[in-house]
């Protein structure tokens, strides 16, 4: 069975940094991209970032360039998200989520983590 | 940037058929992508390149369409299938999805 589960969020200051690790298991993780989607409360969901399979290639969404960066350790089954230079609109649920290749979609979504940018 | 455009919310009856729309304001071809979001659930695919069903999703649910016109149906509804439904194109980056479409139950 596909398993995603997140940790690392919290509550936050504006302008200070958190990391975000999603363990997974169930499939062999190295095979596979990988992805973080976020939604805001009562909103809707947005791509975040995107990670290939060997870590080689790596997109973001405008507005998390030279911000965030998204990194995986294939020998431990985890990907990550660094978030640095947080502001109050990256307040969201941060959902790991496993990506197909050609076409990208998602097909597997962890439960997700909360993160709180507030001061 | 695509965007995708839904309905906000639909309301139906248990056992009727309906249909969730989302337009994009650009071509996708058939990279669109069906999924569902249950209240305090993480999203669930449904339906794959506007019509591929995902393995171990109930053959009630449906997509068809390409270009930039997309139906995800339901038919018939179940009381479980209360939920969000969100689009999802994958033709360009940045991915982007729809805000979604909230179905009620009459």
């Amino acid at each position: 069975e596909v398993q995603l589960v997140e940790s690392g969020g919290g509550l936050v200051q504006p302008g200070r940094s958190l990391k975000l690790s999603c363990a997974a298991s169930g499939f062999t993780f190295s095979n596979y991209g990988m992805a973080w989607v976020r939604q805001a409360p009562t909103k809707g969901l947005e791509w975040v970032a995107t990670i290939s399979y060997d870590g080689s290639s790596t997109y973001y969404r405008d507005s998390v360039k030279g911000r965030f960066t998204i990194s995986r350790d294939n020998a431990k089954s985890t990907l990550y998200l660094q978030m640095d230079s947080l502001r109050s609109e990256d307040t969201a649920t941060y959902y790991c989520a496993r990506h197909t290749d050609n076409p990208w979609y998602f097909d597997y979504w962890g439960q997700g983590v909360m993160v709180t940018v507030s001061s | 940037d695509t965007v995708l455009t839904q309905s906000p919310a639909l309301a139906v009856s248990l056992g009727q058929r309906v249909t969730i729309s989302c337009r994009a304001s650009k071509s996708v071809s058939t990279y669109m992508h069906w999924y569902q979001q249950k209240s305090g659930q993480q999203p669930k695919l449904l339906i794959y390149s506007a019509s591929n069903l995902e393995s171990g999703v109930p053959s009630r649910f449906s997509g068809s369409g390409s270009g930039t016109d997309f139906t995800l149906t339901i038919d018939p509804v179940e009381a479980d299938d209360i939920a969000n439904y969100y689009c999802q194109q994958s033709n360009e980056l940045p991915l982007t999805f729809g805000s979604g479409t909230k179905l009620e139950i009459k």
